[in-house]
Order: C-alpha cells, then sequence, then structure tokens
C-alpha cells in the first residue's frame, strides 16, 4: 500500500529565509510525486511533480522539489520565502506499481511566514 | 475557462436527510474524485471514477454514494447513514494517467445542524 508521511505539523520561517517543507513515501513500486498549496477554505491548487528524470523539479511560484530515492523523501523547497507563502501544503504520492490512479495524500503541513 | 465547479460552496444539513453536492468539470477528464477533509487528517478519498458509468469505493465510502452518468458530471450524496457528515469536501479530476496531476474545485463546505 502507498503512503505518504509529512513529520511536521508546522513551519515557521521569516520571511526572506529559505524553507522546507517535508515529505517521506512509501511505495511497492515507483513513486510519482506531487506537492499541492492550500489557502483557507480553497481547494488544492498543483505546485509541482516528480515522474521521471533529473531529480530536482521545479514549479510554480518558485518552489522546487528534490527526489531522493534512498532516503525515500520528496521535500519542497523555496530558496527566499514570502509573506504570501503562508498556506497549507501537501504531498502526495501514485504508486506505479498499484493497479489504480488513486493519489494518497499527507496530512498537511501549515506554513507561516513570518514578516 | 477550463476547470471544476463545486456547488453549493456552503451547505447546512438538518440530520437525518441527504444532500447531494454537485462537481461539473469542462476539462474533457476520464478520472474524476470526492475526498472529505477535516482539520488535522488530510484528504481522504471517498469515491473515484476512472470512467464513465463506472466508480469504486475509496478508504471512507460508507454512508456515500456517487454516480457517474456523464463524462463532465460526478455528484456526491451525503446520506443520513453518514455519522459524522460535517466536513469540507472537495472534487477532483486528472486525465486518468499515472503520471496525471489532479485538479481541485472550489470545495462545499457542509454543515449539519
Amino acid at each position: 500500500a502507498q503512503s505518504v508521511a509529512q513529520p511536521e505539523d508546522q513551519v515557521n520561517v521569516a520571511e526572506g529565509n529559505p524553507l522546507t517543507v517535508k515529505c517521506t513515501y512509501s511505495v511497492s513500486g515507483n513513486p510519482y510525486l506531487f506537492w499541492y498549496v492550500q489557502y483557507p477554505n480553497r481547494g488544492l491548487q498543483f505546485l509541482l511533480k516528480y515522474i521521471t528524470g533529473d531529480n530536482l523539479v521545479k514549479g510554480s511560484y518558485g518552489f522546487e522539489a528534490e527526489f531522493n530515492k534512498s532516503q525515500t523523501s520528496f521535500h519542497l523547497k523555496k530558496p527566499s520565502a514570502l509573506v504570501s507563502d503562508s498556506a497549507l501544503y501537501f504531498c502526495a504520492v501514485r504508486d506505479t506499481g498499484a493497479g489504480s490512479y488513486q493519489l494518497t495524500f499527507g496530512k498537511g503541513t501549515k506554513l507561516s511566514v513570518i514578516p | 475557462d477550463g476547470g471544476i465547479t463545486q456547488s453549493p460552496k456552503y451547505l447546512f444539513r438538518k440530520e437525518g436527510q441527504n444532500v447531494t453536492l454537485s462537481c461539473e468539470q469542462n476539462l474533457n477528464h476520464d478520472a474524476m474524485y470526492w475526498y472529505r477533509q477535516d482539520p488535522g487528517q488530510g484528504l481522504r478519498l471517498i469515491y473515484y471514477s476512472q470512467i464513465v458509468n463506472d466508480f469504486q469505493k475509496g478508504d471512507i465510502a460508507e454512508g456515500y454514494s456517487v454516480s457517474r452518468e456523464k463524462k463532465e458530471s460526478f455528484p456526491l450524496t451525503v446520506t443520513s447513514a453518514q455519522k459524522n457528515p460535517t466536513a469540507f469536501y472537495l472534487c477532483a479530476s486528472s486525465s486518468g494517467t499515472h503520471t496525471g496531476e489532479l485538479f481541485f474545485g472550489e470545495g462545499s463546505r457542509l454543515t449539519v445542524l
């Protein structure tokens, strides 16, 4: 069975500092990995995905994520945080070894960027 | 503009009543999904459909029902059998391939009085 863990419920970072939101996964086959952002009372917005190829994936709003197969991780990063980055972030995985197209989400990490 | 439309955005229901949440997409996507979001629990899959006239139960299907009569539409009915229906419900769609990301609607917040 596929699963995702986001070990931090909340991350606080000062504006202008680099930010990291952590994600680890477990799959039986190869993973397809996704990051989403959610603002209050809104739907989720897609940020980026890793399918294959380069381990460093660049996405929307200056975010990037690094796929690390040996550590089964897919951490979200941004070199310089903005106050407007404050939101709820979800990591998700789809297992290529599974028979369905189900996407399993982590429980989310609340990012607060302090001015 | 292409996207997913959920309605209503806010809904109040009395205990014992069924309620249907609408989800329509014009992205020509084959797959559609319903998730439930509760604080601190992330997103949990209720039902999903990979093709018209076919759907499968997700992790928390009890007390819910769906239909997929048209490619564009995937309504969710929250029945009176659902013991704790107050939640934020999210509909999503995807191309139906393993590499395709999900596109989400803006959500429907259901409150049972």
